[in-house]
């Protein structure tokens, strides 16, 4: 079965740092991956999906993720995170025709001023 | 501007008392998802329609039923709500969902409380 493992629970950054969220996945075939974000008391924000071709992709807010196949992963990075990226980071990964998406647990980000 | 809204945002019921939380979407998609939030855990799939197709998730336990009467809208039913139902409830749509190359967009969510 496909799984979703984000290590990190929670993260803290200062203002201006960058950043990196890890995400590995478990699946056979190339899966298709998405990040979310989700402040508190709200719903889910798309950042970035990626399906195919360049794997390095690039979303709103300034965030990118790159998938390694070779290590199973789908890090997303900033350069200099702002005060308003404190938020929830959920890593989602859907295999072809499930019309499911399996997330992980969550990374919770915190900044420092 | 909106796309997927759901209604209403806070939901208190007491112990019992059946409760409907609405989703409604104005990007025709074809797809309508039901997830559970629990404080501090990932979202939960619960079912989703395709079309006018149910699917319901295994362990979604009976409790919980829903309705799509239209492409626009889809209601999420607890029969009869326990303590352990108390979360954010998301709706979230995709425009086909069979070629998997699908994003889902999700509504702001319905905490629900349960006294």
């Amino acid at each position: 079965a496909q799984s979703v493992t984000q290590p990190d629970i929670h993260i803290t950054v200062s203002e201006g740092a960058s950043l990196e969220l890890r995400c590995n996945y478990s699946y056979g075939a190339t899966p298709y991956l998405f990040w979310y974000v989700q402040s508190p008391g709200q719903g889910l924000q798309l950042l970035l999906k990626y399906f195919s071709g360049d794997t390095l992709v690039q979303g709103i807010k300034g965030f990118e993720a790159e998938f390694k196949r070779s290590q199973s992963s789908f890090n997303l990075r900033k350069p200099s995170v702002h005060w308003s990226d404190a938020a929830e980071y959920f890593c989602a990964v859907e295999r072809e025709g499930a019309q499911k998406l399996v997330f992980g647990q969550g990374t919770r980000l915190t900044i420092n001023p | 501007d909106a796309m997927v809204i759901q209604n209403p945002r806070y939901q208190v019921t007491q112990f019992g008392k059946p409760v409907t939380l609405s989703c409604s979407q104005t990007l025709n998609h074809n797809v309508m998802y039901w997830y559970q939030q629990k404080s501090s855990q990932a979202p939960k799939l619960l079912f989703h329609y395709y079309d006018k197709d149910f699917n319901n998730e295994a362990d979604t336990p009976d409790n919980f039923q829903s309705r799509r009467p239209n492409t626009s809208f889809c209601f999420l039913d607890i029969r009869s709500p326990g303590l352990g139902d108390a979360a954010m409830y998301l709706c979230a749509t995709s425009r086909d969902g069979a070629s998997g190359r699908d994003t889902q967009y999700f509504g702001p969510g319905t905490r629900l409380t349960v006294l």
